[in-house]
């Protein structure tokens, strides 16, 4: 069954320190990755996502991954986190469009 | 654009009450789905839909019915609410090519007493 887990559930950092959440999939072939960020009492925002092609994505609020096929994994990171990025981050991979399956979350909190 | 747009924001319901939580959205997207977020738990997929008429069972599907009778709405029906669905629901829309993935509405907090 394809799955998609999350490293850390929760994550404490320092403003400007750099950051590091890791996401590994269980799909057999192609797959598309996602990682959709959600601020408290708000709904889920897309951040990123990998089709194909180059495999370093950038996507929104200086956030960037890293889809490696050998190790299944699709880290998002970013050099310098802000205290707004406080946030739960979640993965998601899926094949066809027609459904996502979700990592369990990582709550990231920034503090000043 | 509105986007996706749920209703209601909150709701409070009885142990064996029925109601139906209204998502529809404006793009034209063929795919929608019903998720629910439980704390630790991420989210997970309860119904889908791939487009007018065709819907399929998610990871959870158990206690709740959709129908799709228009590309634009999709509402999430529980039949005898019970605790174990107090939770956050989102509904999703995204276009068959799905390039720009899943557009989410803002949720609905359900609470069965």
């Amino acid at each position: 069954a394809q799955s998609v887990s999350q490293h850390n559930h929760h994550v404490i950092l320092s403003e400007a320190a750099s950051l590091e959440l890791g996401c590994n999939y269980s799909y057999g072939g192609t797959v598309n990755l996602f990682w959709y960020v959600q601020y408290p009492g708000q709904h889920l925002q897309l951040l990123l996502k990998y089709f194909s092609g180059d495999p370093l994505v950038k996507g929104i609020k200086g956030f960037e991954a890293e889809f490696i096929k050998s190790k299944f994994s699709f880290n998002l990171r970013k050099p310098s986190v802000q205290w707004s990025d406080t946030a739960e981050y979640f993965c998601a991979g899926g094949r066809g469009y027609s459904t996502l399956t979700f990592g369990k979350g990582t709550m990231l909190l920034v503090s000043p | 654009n509105a986007g996706v747009t749920q209703t209601p924001k909150f709701q409070v319901l009885k142990t064996g009450q029925s109601m139906t939580l209204q998502c529809a959205q404006d793009m034209n997207h063929e795919y929608m789905s019903w998720y629910r977020q439980d704390p630790g738990m991420g989210l997970r997929l309860i119904h889908y839909s791939v487009g007018a008429g065709i819907t399929d069972q998610g990871e959870v599907p158990n206690g709740y019915n959709v129908s799709r009778s228009t590309t634009e709405d999709f509402p999430l029906r529980l039949l005898s609410a019970a605790p174990s669905q107090t939770s956050v629901y989102f509904c999703a829309s995204s276009s068959a090519g799905g390039r720009n993935g899943y557009t989410f509405g803002s949720g609905t907090r359900l609470t069965v007493v």
